[in-house]
């Protein structure tokens, strides 16, 4: 069966500091994986996606995810995390169906 | 172009009363795809239409719930008989091919459903 885990409720980093949201899969191929953001009252945004090719993604706003086959993992980073990154974030997964991960919650302090 | 819309954007009902929940997906989108998010939770699937295939059903809750799509256009989501457990925002989604595809869903933004 197909699944999508984000292991990690809640995070919070300071201003500047470094980000990992972590995201693992389950699917018995390789799938299609993304990264969608929802910012407070909003709808969901599309950061970036794996297709194939290269497992080093580059997105908007600065993040990137890398696409680990040998861990089925699909980590989001961002090198230095601004206030407005604060949102939810969800991982998901498009296997022979759509999967989203139930997402993880970023805070940022300042 | 215009994105995803939703109306109403917030909907305050009785307990056993119908609502009714209404999207417009980008035009030229043949999947669309509705989804509940309640309080701090994450989405939960609900329905799929691509293009004129049988719809997947299979997220529906309960029987009270149904939706609609025509063409692909316009898609209603009812809820007979409302419950207190289903208030939560409800999301609409459309993309261009649909599942195992890789694409991109873009999404509304919500109703936001109360039932008293």
């Amino acid at each position: 069966a197909q699944s999508v885990t984000q292991p990690d409720i809640h995070i919070t980093v300071s201003e500047g500091a470094s980000l990992e949201l972590r995201c693992n899969y389950s699917y018995g191929a390789t799938p299609y994986l993304f990264w969608y953001v929802q910012s407070p009252g909003q709808g969901l945004q599309l950061l970036l996606k794996y297709f194939s090719g290269d497992t080093l993604v580059q997105g908007i706003k600065g993040f990137e995810a890398e696409f680990k086959r040998s861990q089925s993992s699909f980590n989001l980073r961002k090198p230095s995390v601004h206030w407005s990154d604060a949102a939810e974030y969800f991982c998901a997964v498009d296997g022979n169906k759509l999967v989203f991960g139930a997402g993880t919650i970023l805070r940022v302090k300042s | 172009g215009a994105g995803v819309s939703q109306s109403p954007s917030n909907k305050v009902t009785e307990k056993g009363k119908d609502v009714e929940l209404r999207c417009d997906p980008i035009s030229g989108h043949t999947a669309l795809y509705w989804y509940r998010q309640r309080l701090g939770q994450g989405l939960e699937f609900l329905i799929y239409f691509q293009g004129n295939s049988a719809p997947d059903k299979s997220g529906l809750p309960s029987d009270r719930f149904s939706a609609e799509r025509t063409g692909e256009s316009v898609s209603t989501l009812t809820i007979q008989r409302t419950q207190q457990e289903d208030s939560a925002v409800y999301l609409c989604a459309s993309s261009p091919l649909g599942r195992g595809r890789g694409d991109t869903q873009y999404f509304g933004p919500g109703t936001r459903l109360t039932v008293l």
